[in-house]
């Protein structure tokens, strides 16, 4: 079982849609996670993290943790065409000072 | 944006030569990190640093080294290039440690290509 798994996608939404992108892990101990965007042939940039069950809320962006069933997702309102990309998942475990990323998932909003 | 800088962005070569890769912060970072990035495999930990000639093994080392002299250097050897290590090549750093936040910031990648 790989640490991190996401959704396999490609992912597909219409454009001002809701788009929900998933992630589970496998480190109970994992404390902190992250959601980071990567246009293609570019770098990934970091959208949020959180560290606590429950919902984060950023603009547009939601993320949600429940440790209990380690998973974590983000939620993408208003989907907008510049939302098109790909979304990593990633996990940091407690006391460690890496973080284990998913394979990511590709999203496509169409207009 | 965090101050990152790759080098070479972009290098091709033949199977069996030595390749470095740099990674150069001007953040004063403690943490520094070097990831590939394949289709299918997002990003996997190369070695990571966590001070001026600290280091650890990541998930795929092997064939790999590391060096960091400086806390605003950190390189990226392939001691003897295969094929396989085709990839992108992504340095990241990171100022903080313990649970929360820690987030990495990432520099513009480095395209190897080993014929």
């Amino acid at each position: 079982q790989k640490e991190v798994e996401q959704n396999s996608g490609p992912l597909s939404v219409p454009e001002g849609a809701i788009a929900s992108l998933n992630c589970t892990y496998s480190d109970r101990g994992s404390q902190s996670f992250f959601w980071y965007r990567q246009y293609s042939g570019k770098s990934p940039e970091l959208i949020m993290f959180i560290y606590s069950n429950g919902d984060k809320e950023d603009g547009r962006f939601t993320a949600q943790l429940n440790k209990a069933s380690q998973y974590v997702s983000l939620l993408i309102r208003d989907s907008q065409p510049s939302d098109s990309a790909t979304y990593l998942c990633a996990v940091r475990g407690g006391g460690a000072q890496k973080l284990v990323f998913g394979q990511g998932t590709r999203l496509t909003i169409n207009p | 944006d965090a101050g990152i800088t790759q080098s070479p962005r972009h290098k091709v070569t033949e199977t069996g030569t030595p390749v470095t890769l740099r990674c150069h912060q001007t953040e004063n970072h403690r943490y520094m990190y070097w990831y590939r990035q394949d289709p299918g495999h997002g990003l996997r930990l190369i070695h990571y640093s966590y001070g001026v000639k600290d280091t650890d093994k990541g998930e795929v080392s092997d064939g790999y080294s590391v060096s960091r002299s400086k806390t605003e250097d950190f390189l990226l050897t392939l001691e003897s290039a295969t094929s396989s290590q085709t990839s992108v090549y992504f340095c990241a750093i990171s100022g903080l440690a313990g649970a929360s936040g820690g987030e990495l910031f990432f520099g513009e990648g480095s395209r190897l290509t080993v014929l």
